[in-house]
Formats: structure tokens, C-alpha cells, sequence
């Protein structure tokens, strides 16, 4: 089945300790998102990258990193610089270029104590 | 990209219609119009999109209106499982890339 695969579910880390959130896809879709989520808010940009080895910054993209080494995955690192991490983190995918729908991962639910 | 005003809440009884709408005033003439939904602590769902025409799919109808600066969902059978929020977008170029932007959308309850 395509699709995009988030792991893990739920992640816990002490504060001060940076943190990678994986995102996958195999719908060998260009475009890739990352957006957080806070309790009863919508989503937020954080970064997005519309093709390897490139990448743009969001809305709210301070305190956090992302790399595209390859089509199919695009890691966010939460840093200790992000003042408030806890959050409920998105990943998408979407096609290069063309207005197609964008597709959502689970969700990777961060809490940080 | 242009900006969405959608009312938080809306409730609907199960089997009844559930009529959502949403406000895009400022929409220029190369964005569409997207809805997705988002059940409790999964990811968002694409449901449907249009341009200027009114779509339907298996799961909804988009009506547009003739001056596009508004959009109704139409979910025609609601069921309890259709109980999700609701987000309405529009997508346009910058930059020549396309990047969404998500409002709080509208927390749609169907109730038995």
C-alpha cells in the first residue's frame, strides 16, 4: 500500500535533549511538509520542501531542523532552542507543481517533561 | 495565499445533511478550493476540491458559488463517524510553490 508512515506514535524526552521525528513515503510524491498542532488549534507550517536537497522555512520554523537527503523521507529535529516542543507533529506529501491533495501521515504526539 | 473564515462549531443529526460553509473572499482566480477533515489524533483527509464548478465525490459535494468568495461542503447522509473538524482551504502559487495554510476549521458533532 502507498502511503506515509510517521514513527513512532508517541515519543517522550526530557528537556534540553534534542529529538528526530521520521517521516516516510513511498507515493513518490516531490513535496514534503512538516506542521505542528496544538490543542485545539489548526496546523501550523513549520518547514517544507518541494524537492531533494532543497528546503523552506514556515511559519514558525525557529527551534526546529529538517533534512531531505532523499525523495522518500524528510526527518524533523526538535532542538533545545524550540521553547515549547510538546505539540502533536504532521507530516504530508503532496506532487511537485501540481494541485493535487496533500497526504497526512499519523501524526507523531511529542511530549516533552 | 488567500485567507478562510469557517464558524468553529455546527452539529447535525445522523442521517440529516451536515451544510458546511466557509468564506473566501479575497480567493484569486488561480486557487482552488480544498476541504479536508481531521478525526481525533489521526492526520487530515482529503475530501474534496474545486475550482469554480461544483464537484461531488463518494464521499461529499462542494458547491461554489458564481463569485467564488464562498463554498458550502455537503456531507448528504451524515453519520457519527462524519463527527471530525472540518477544514476548509484555498491553494495558490508563491513563488511558484504551493503552500496550504490550515485554519481552525469548524468541529463538526453529528449526533444519534
Amino acid at each position: 500500500d502507498g502511503g506515509i508512515t510517521q514513527s513512532p506514535k508517541y515519543l517522550f524526552r526530557k528537556e534540553g535533549q534534542n529529538v528526530t521525528l521520521s517521516c516516510e513515503q513511498n507515493l513518490n510524491h516531490d513535496a514534503m511538509y512538516w506542521y505542528r498542532q496544538d490543542p485545539g488549534q489548526g496546523l501550523r507550517l513549520i518547514y517544507y520542501s518541494q524537492i531533494v536537497n532543497d528546503f523552506q522555512k514556515g511559519d514558525i520554523a525557529e527551534g526546529y531542523s529538517v533534512s531531505r537527503e532523499k525523495k522518500e523521507s524528510f526527518p524533523l529535529t526538535v532542538t533545545s532552542a524550540q521553547k515549547n516542543p510538546t505539540a502533536f507533529y504532521l507530516c504530508a506529501s503532496s506532487r511537485q507543481g501540481f494541485m493535487g491533495e496533500q497526504f497526512f501521515g499519523p501524526g507523531t504526539r511529542l511530549t516533552v517533561l | 495565499d488567500a485567507k478562510t473564515t469557517q464558524p468553529t462549531s455546527m452539529d447535525c443529526a445522523e442521517g440529516r445533511a451536515a451544510n458546511l460553509p466557509c468564506n473566501h473572499s479575497t480567493i484569486s482566480g488561480n486557487e482552488y478550493v480544498y476541504w479536508y477533515r481531521q478525526i481525533h489524533s489521526q492526520g487530515p483527509q482529503y475530501i474534496i476540491h474545486g475550482l469554480k464548478n461544483n464537484e461531488t465525490n463518494e464521499m461529499a459535494s462542494l458547491i461554489i458559488t458564481e463569485d467564488r468568495k464562498s463554498s458550502t461542503l455537503i456531507l448528504p447522509h451524515a453519520t457519527l463517524r462524519d463527527t471530525a473538524v472540518y477544514y476548509c482551504i484555498v491553494r495558490g502559487a508563491s513563488g511558484g510553490s504551493y503552500i496550504p495554510t490550515f485554519g481552525r476549521g469548524t468541529s463538526l458533532i453529528v449526533h444519534p
